[in-house]
């Protein structure tokens, strides 16, 4: 289940499940998304990004989705299994800012928990 | 390759040290980031350089002091911290395409502890 609190919210998954991990953005006038996954000790790895003339974008057992009407991302992982338990950020780049200039706008973080 | 490494992986220093962090990438990328991330939250902008000029200071303390030697390299400067400075600093690069908003790409960090 997933919980929200004053600790970064967890979800916590069997070994071969679906997981889906969302996500609320904040300037209905961004148009470039990027999700991260980053485990214990590492900086945070690209997974996958989306831009806003996009609903849906696939990737390797991953899918993000994409619902600018109410401002909201979702990373979907397929199969999931123990070494994708980390933390994962989505990331708007602000609208104000671009090309040479990127700022990123991170979320609070989820952290998914696999168990075996 | 998306390669952007950091050195020195780990470092401890004391309030009164002064110490420099290290970023190199090597995709041609033309800008590249400082952010600081304390434990369980998002990183947060310190610094942007865009082809080697400073474009964005997030009003971080002047005792952080970022330098851009050349398109490849990317340091911080560290001069009487305090331990509430104590974090994971990363570094990122993106191509600084014109026009284009784009993935930043994040080294693996160095863990500071300020005592």
């Amino acid at each position: 289940g997933e919980s929200v609190g004053l600790h970064l919210p967890t979800l916590s998954v069997q070994e071969g499940d679906n997981s889906i991990i969302n996500c609320a953005y904040s300037n209905s006038a961004s148009d470039y998304f990027i999700w991260y996954k980053q485990e214990s000790g590492k900086g945070p790895q690209f997974i996958i990004d989306i831009r806003s003339n996009m609903d849906k974008r696939q990737g390797q057992r991953v899918t993000v989705l994409l619902n600018k009407t109410v401002k909201h991302l979702s990373l979907q992982i397929a199969a999931t299994q123990p070494g994708d338990s980390a933390v994962y950020f989505c990331a708007e780049s602000d609208p104000l800012y671009g090309g040479a200039t990127n700022k990123l706008i991170f979320g609070t973080g989820t952290l998914l928990a696999v168990q075996p | 390759d998306t390669e952007v490494t950091q050195t020195p992986k780990h470092l401890v220093m004391g309030m009164t040290n002064k110490k420099s962090l290290k970023c190199e990438q090597h995709m041609g990328h033309r800008a590249m980031y400082w952010y600081k991330q304390k434990a369980k939250k998002p990183p947060e902008l310190m610094f942007v350089y865009s082809y080697e000029k400073l474009s964005i200071n997030e009003s971080v303390p002047s005792r952080f002091s970022p330098e851009c030697p050349n398109s490849s390299l990317l340091n911080l400067h560290l001069h009487a911290l305090q331990p509430e400075d104590s974090a994971l600093y990363l570094c990122a690069s993106s191509q600084g395409t014109s026009g284009i908003q784009e993935t930043q790409y994040f080294g693996p960090g160095t863990r500071l502890l300020v005592l």
